[in-house]
């Protein structure tokens, strides 16, 4: 049972487009949302991450936006850039056992 | 650099045989976790070890098993190898005893099964 699932798989865009990456979860019990991304031959590392008690939160390029009530959240980044090109992985935090759970992962590739 | 090391980088094997794969966690940090990566699969949490006590099991098959000695580092053990165990093997480290939404990964170990 996949209980974070990502979309999409991989996703293309040109340099200074608006990368979108959407997650879905089902249990209500999650109560922490981070995000992951991961370069070519190393592991991920958390880049942002927000409570479900807030809609929306900013880093420099990067935005999480959550919607509780549809139980999905997303990963915007603005002025997409070719150091961006990584594996981004959407997880949430909680549940049975209290654990960090990881969605599939998306493929980004910023073309310049 | 997380400041997690894992040992070996790539690993080639035949299936039915064991090996072991090593992990260093961060400096101070008590936590240690075991990750698999594939393509089909995603990343799989696998096993948690908080101060030397295993704390929390995710998807691990009965032919791996982990341990974390008194120095806080971690071996993973994977027995009678079979061609779909060939993945990326993480190890990420916190401070404390429960999940953090933060984790420092390591930079893996490829395992190859042929």
């Amino acid at each position: 049972q996949q209980q974070v699932k990502q979309s999409p798989q991989s996703l293309i865009v040109q340099k200074g487009g608006i990368s979108i990456i959407n997650c879905a979860y089902e249990n209500t019990a999650f109560d922490y949302f981070p995000w992951y991304q991961q370069f070519p031959g190393k592991g991920p590392a958390l880049l942002i991450a927000i409570r479900p008690d807030v809609s929306e939160k900013k880093e420099g390029r990067f935005t999480i936006s959550f919607n509780k009530s549809a139980k999905q959240f997303s990963l915007h980044i603005m002025d997409s850039q070719p150091g961006d090109s990584a594996t981004y992985f959407c997880a949430a935090l909680g549940g049975s056992n209290y654990k960090l759970t990881f969605g599939k992962g998306t493929l980004l590739t910023v073309n310049p | 650099d997380s400041g997690v090391t894992q040992t070996p980088k790539h690993l080639i094997t035949a299936t039915g045989q064991r090996v072991t794969l090593r992990c260093s966690p961060r400096s101070g940090d008590l936590s240690v976790y075991w990750y698999q990566q594939s393509l089909d699969q995603g990343l799989q949490f696998l096993i948690q070890y908080y101060n030397g006590e295993e704390r929390a099991k995710g998807n691990i098959l009965e032919r791996f098993s982990a341990q974390q000695f008194p120095d806080l580092h971690s071996e993973l053990n994977l027995s009678s190898l079979e061609l779909g165990d060939s993945a990326l093997y993480f190890c990420a480290s916190s401070p404390g005893v429960g999940f953090s939404e933060k984790l420092f990964f390591g930079s893996g170990t490829q395992l190859s099964v042929l």
